[in-house]
């Protein structure tokens, strides 16, 4: 079983649509929790960053970290053109320096 | 600012061929890392520093070496090219801390024939 598994798509979705992202994991230590969007032929970028479980939002995008589960999701309202990218989840332990672990990716398309 | 940046951006090489990865960040930041990235593989962690002078083997570090002689310099040398080495390949760089976001070159693509 891999440290970190996410759906992989690709996911198709019409303009306007909610998209839901997830992610889980297995290993219990994690305690930061981020997505990142890579646009195709170019480097990942940080969407969102939360720390521990809950909820955090900022304009169309939530992200939802559930612990009890191992569970993470990214969470896309009103879906936009624009937001066609590949999204990847990633989580890193408490320990200063300690490397993050990444999902395999999700490509979405927003379909106008 | 210039944030992350690694050179080349496309580079073919031949079966054995050496060739060093550039990656350069202007951000004084402590940690950096190599990835290469493979079609439903995600972002795997080749090889990392904490700082200059350390450095550490990630989850598939077989190939290649590293080293970092200053803050800003990371570069990421294939001693002999293999096909499996074809990829693309991101340099990252962050604050040591893990509250701290991490910054991504734009990329290397490598073909080895």
């Amino acid at each position: 079983q891999k440290e970190v598994e996410q759906d992989p798509g690709p996911l198709s979705v019409p303009e306007g649509a909610i998209v839901s992202l997830n992610c889980t994991y297995s290993n219990s230590a994690f305690q930061y929790f981020m997505w990142y969007r890579q646009y195709s032929r170019k480097g990942p970028e940080l969407l969102m960053y939360t720390y521990s479980s809950g909820n955090k939002e900022d304009g169309r995008f939530t992200a939802q970290v559930d612990k009890s589960s191992k569970y993470i999701s990214l969470f896309i309202r009103d879906s936009q053109p624009s937001d066609s990218a590949t999204y990847l989840c990633a989580m890193s332990g408490d320990n200063y320096g300690q490397n993050f672990v990444f999902g395999p990716g999700t490509r979405l398309s927003v379909l106008p | 600012n210039a944030g992350v940046t690694q050179t080349p951006k496309f580079q073919v090489l031949k079966t054995g061929q050496s060739m060093t990865l550039q990656c350069a960040q202007d951000m004084n930041h402590e940690y950096m890392s190599w990835y290469r990235q493979d079609p439903g593989m995600g972002l795997r962690l080749i090889h990392y520093s904490v700082g200059a002078g350390i450095t550490d083997q990630g989850e598939v570090p077989n190939g290649y070496n590293v080293s970092r002689s200053t803050t800003e310099d990371f570069p990421l040398r294939l001693l002999s090219a293999a096909p499996s080495q074809t990829s693309v390949y991101f340099c990252a760089s962050r604050l040591g801390s893990q509250r701290t976001e991490a910054f991504f070159g734009q990329g290397t693509r490598l073909t080895v024939v």
